[in-house]
């Protein structure tokens, strides 16, 4: 069975440093492991997608995340927050195209001034 | 960018009542999906559609919900009757076999 584990349920920075949001993944098969953000009143928004090929996935707006199988953890990383970084993110596993994801409980990140 | 939108943006319904949300998903897309996330919680998946038939559902998505795609565009969720507890944002997704999922922007549902 497939499950989501995001590690901090929120996370504050100050706006010019690094983001890392922690997940952690279980799977049965290999996974397919996105990242979604979620701004106030707005959709779920693709921020990036493993579906192994390369481990170290580029994703929008300067974030990236890095599939470690041996760990079993999909971190997502940006060099320097900007202000408009602040939403929620949820890390996402799906074993096949087509069928459900699994979300994890999400990650509310807080970027200050 | 291809867009799914989804109708209405919010509803506030009394307990009991039938509600349909609506959504058009992105038009060459094959597989349908309806999540919800209640106020605070994680996303939950409900139901995929595929080939005019379910594909997949949740234990959530019980016999007071049905989905359709009743004219080839629109794909609807459909809430029999209503209780305190399916309020909820409902997200509307579509995605091509093997490719990205695009969620709408999300349907407010108020049980009152």
């Amino acid at each position: 069975a497939q499950s989501v584990t995001q590690l901090d349920s929120h996370v504050s920075v100050s706006e010019g440093t690094p983001v890392l949001l922690r997940c952690n993944y279980s799977s049965s098969y290999s996974p397919s492991l996105f990242w979604y953000v979620q701004h106030p009143n707005k959709g779920l928004q693709l921020l990036l997608k493993y579906t192994s090929a390369a481990t170290l996935v580029k994703g929008i707006n300067g974030f990236e995340a890095e599939f470690k199988k041996s760990e079993t953890s999909f971190h997502l990383t940006k060099p320097s927050a900007h202000m408009s970084d602040a939403a929620e993110y949820f890390c996402v596993v799906s074993e096949q195209a087509g069928t459900a994801l699994i979300f994890g409980k999400g990650t509310t990140l807080s970027v200050s001034s | 960018e291809p867009e799914v939108t989804q109708t209405p943006s919010h509803q506030v319904t009394q307990m009991g009542q039938e509600v349909i949300l609506r959504c058009v998903p992105i038009s060459n897309h094959l597989y349908f999906y309806w999540y919800r996330q209640i106020l605070g919680q994680k996303v939950e998946f409900l139901v995929s559609f595929y080939n005019n038939e379910i594909s997949e559902k949740s234990e959530i998505f019980d016999d007071q919900f049905s989905v359709e795609r009743p004219d080839g565009s629109n794909f609807t969720l459909k809430i029999r009757s209503t209780k305190l507890e399916d309020s909820a944002m409902y997200f509307c997704a579509s995605s091509e076999a093997a490719s990205r999922m695009f969620f709408g922007e999300g349907s407010r549902l108020t049980v009152l």
